[in-house]
């Protein structure tokens, strides 16, 4: 079976510090990997997935199969990516069924 | 585009009623929705998966006899929540793909329902 952890529940960094969101994944097949957001009140956004390759609001995220993680980063923090991170797995295509972390409430502070 | 919308938004119901909680593609025809459920501070837990015209599928340990998915078309998909009980209040979020993914079929979800039996 497949399974996400996200080990920190809240990081909290200051404006202008990178900021690095771990995610360590389960799964015996090759998955496709996601970083959902879900800013203050609104509902649940793809940042980005990992088989594009792209930098979404700064972020990137890189696959790494041996170690299979697919942590979130971006050099400097703004106060607007203040939100809930949320990694998640498919097992192929994001249409299929997806399996989530419990979220990482990024806080940036001035 | 892409926008899924869920009614309502918040439910408040007495033990032993149904609750009836509808999501929609509003610019777009989906070919499957998902349901979910988050407990507070929790993850989204994956409930079943609808397809249109047909059952819907239910992850383990989720009582398909208690949670009633109906996908009629494209566009709708109903999740009836029958004889409520207080340990089922939660919030229900809703996901949908599009028809023409393509390669990839993002997922797009609603805004959540906010459901409170009493």
């Amino acid at each position: 079976a497949q399974r996400v952890t996200q080990p920190e529940k809240l990081l909290s960094v200051f404006k202008g510090a990178p900021v690095e969101l771990k995610c360590n994944y389960s799964y015996s097949g090759s998955p496709e990997l996601f970083w959902y957001v879900q800013y203050s009140r609104q509902r649940l956004q793809l940042l980005l997935r990992h088989i594009s390759r792209e930098s979404i609001k700064g972020f990137t995220a890189d696959l790494n199969k041996g170690e299979t993680s697919f942590h979130l980063k971006k050099p400097f923090a703004q106060e607007e990516d203040s939100a809930m991170y949320y990694c998640a797995l498919s097992q192929g295509g994001g249409g299929n069924k997806l399996t989530f972390g419990t979220g990482t409430q990024l806080k940036v502070e001035l | 585009g892409a926008v899924v919308s869920q009614h309502p938004s918040w439910v408040i119901c007495k033990s032993g009623t149904s609750v009836k909680i509808e999501c929609r593609s509003l610019d777009f025809q989906a070919t499957t929705m998902f349901w979910y459920r988050q407990f507070p501070k929790q993850s989204l837990m994956l409930m079943a998966t609808s397809n249109e015209g047909s059952k819907a599928t239910y992850e383990q340990g989720v009582e398909k006899d208690k949670f009633l998915i109906n996908h009629a078309s494209l566009t709708l998909s109903t999740l009836t929540v029958t004889s409520a009980h207080p340990e089922d209040s939660s919030f229900y979020i809703c996901s949908a793909t599009r028809l023409a993914g393509g390669l990839y079929n993002e997922q797009f979800f609603g805004p959540g329902t906010r459901l409170t039996v009493l």
